[in-house]
């Protein structure tokens, strides 16, 4: 298995309150991404990064922010929580972006 | 704008037989398809590919067909087993500003009784 960690695994929090979900590599892989998996919409790209300090919006960046400034992590930041946020929350990473995404196990987020 | 559709939800299978998942795709810029199976409480696991230069690609009991005309492409499962009852994802990317971002279906769920 590809060694990503996710961290939290899971959280509850409330609306309005800052979060950040870690992703932690050990490929050393350059692309890294984000993702969220709701019922009915399978995954979608939130954020993605293509190197250290390089970053790009993917399909639903609105209400996230991310972070890159080591190769291994890849951090994402919901500034002010909001309930249509709830969801599960899945990193991937790939050596380069036409290589399979090796995804990690994700971290299932509860706004209250 | 659903740009990738697996249109059943759910697919039911005896053990030994054949189990054929499809997806079928709108944009024509796409140019690599990727297939991935999830178990509850884990990640999505990478099962096979094909880029659009070819029509098959096999990859032991798992083949996966590409019929650009069309936009559609389907993974054959064959023996199925019980373990294979997992939500498996098509999902597809194109290159230029797009390279490697992917556009997932939203997931079909097999279930292959023994």
């Amino acid at each position: 298995d590809a060694g990503i960690t996710q961290s939290p695994r899971h959280k509850v929090t409330e609306t309005g309150t800052p979060v950040t979900l870690r992703c932690h590599q050990t490929e050393n892989h350059r692309y890294m991404y984000w993702y969220r998996q709701d019922p009915g919409h399978g995954l979608r790209l939130i954020h993605y990064s293509y190197g250290v300090k390089d970053t790009d919006k993917g399909e639903v960046s609105d209400g996230y922010s991310v972070s890159r400034s080591k190769t291994e992590d890849f951090l994402l930041t919901l500034e002010s929580a909001t309930s249509s946020q709830t969801s599960v929350y899945f990193c991937a990473i790939s050596g380069n972006g036409n290589q399979p995404q090796h995804f990690g196990d994700g971290t299932r987020l509860s706004i209250l | 704008d659903q740009q990738v559709k697996q249109n059943s939800p759910s697919l039911s299978v005896q053990e030994g037989r054949i189990s054929i998942l499809n997806c079928d795709y709108t944009n024509s810029m796409f140019d690599y398809f990727l297939w991935y199976k999830k178990y509850p409480a884990e990640g999505p696991t990478f099962l096979i590919s094909i880029s659009s230069i070819k029509d098959k690609n096999e990859d032991g009991r798992f083949t996966v067909f590409l019929n650009k005309s069309a936009k559609h492409l389907s993974l054959h499962i064959v023996p199925s087993q019980p373990g294979d009852s997992a939500v498996y994802f098509c999902a597809a990317s194109a290159g230029g500003t797009s390279y490697g971002k992917l556009t997932f279906g939203q997931g079909t769920i097999l279930t292959v009784h023994p």
